[in-house]
């Protein structure tokens, strides 16, 4: 079983579209949470950190549930330019590692 | 914010010779960087963690005399792999962090081809 699952997609959307991606861990000692963005043929860009509280940027809104180990993100009011793949990564918080360890993504696809 | 360079951004090379990529923090010191690897339509999969002046952390399955890696200063980390052959051939992205916060700043990538 993979440490960072999510659905590959791809998703296509209209614009103005509301989108939720999930994504599952295996790995309970996991500790930070963060969804990235990557565009094609480039380095992947914090998106947003991911809180049990849950947390809002904009557009974006990010949850965890720690029980079930799960994550996800919703997009609203899709724009052209989310189009990207949306990567789920987990750090499992070994001291004096941090290392990222990344889903496979979600590719989204907002069409006009 | 911080920016991370990585050298060459992309590099065409034979089988059987040597090629080493760069990675900087240009405005801060990083004492942890990260190198990972992309192959076409999958994710990042980390390669070895390296802490400067100690040596590197090779994740299972990567061979450490293949890919050299070198933390020698608090700006600088060298990824060099050696004997490259087609199967070597991907995206090569590097990161850089501090100990003190778990955010993480990715360099650019090389795209590497070997043929």
């Amino acid at each position: 079983r993979k440490e960072v699952e999510q659905d590959p997609g791809p998703f296509n959307v209209p614009e103005g579209a509301t989108v939720a991606f999930n994504c599952t861990y295996s790995n309970s000692a996991s500790q930070s949470f963060f969804w990235y963005r990557q565009d094609c043929r480039k380095e992947p860009k914090l998106l947003m950190s991911v809180y049990s509280s849950g947390n809002e940027d904009g557009r974006f809104t990010a949850q965890l549930n720690r029980a079930s180990q799960y994550i996800s993100l919703l997009i609203r009011d899709s724009k052209l330019s989310d189009s990207a793949t949306y990567l789920c990564v987990v750090i499992k918080g070994d001291t004096g590692r941090r290392a990222l360890t990344f889903g496979s993504g979600t590719r989204l696809q907002v069409q006009p | 914010g911080a920016v991370v360079s990585q050298h060459p951004s992309w590099v065409i090379c034979k089988s059987g010779t040597s090629v080493k990529i760069e990675c900087r923090s240009l405005d801060f010191q990083a004492t942890t960087m990260f190198w990972y690897r992309q192959f076409p339509k999958q994710s990042l999969m980390l390669m070895a963690t390296s802490n400067e002046g100690s040596k590197a952390t090779y994740e299972q399955g990567v061979e450490k005399d293949k890919f050299l890696i070198n933390h020698a200063s608090l700006t600088l980390s060298t990824l060099t792999v050696t004997s490259a052959h087609p199967e070597d051939s991907s995206f090569y992205i590097c990161s850089a962090g501090t100990f003190y916060s778990y955010e993480q700043y990715f360099g650019p990538g090389t795209r590497l081809t070997v043929t």
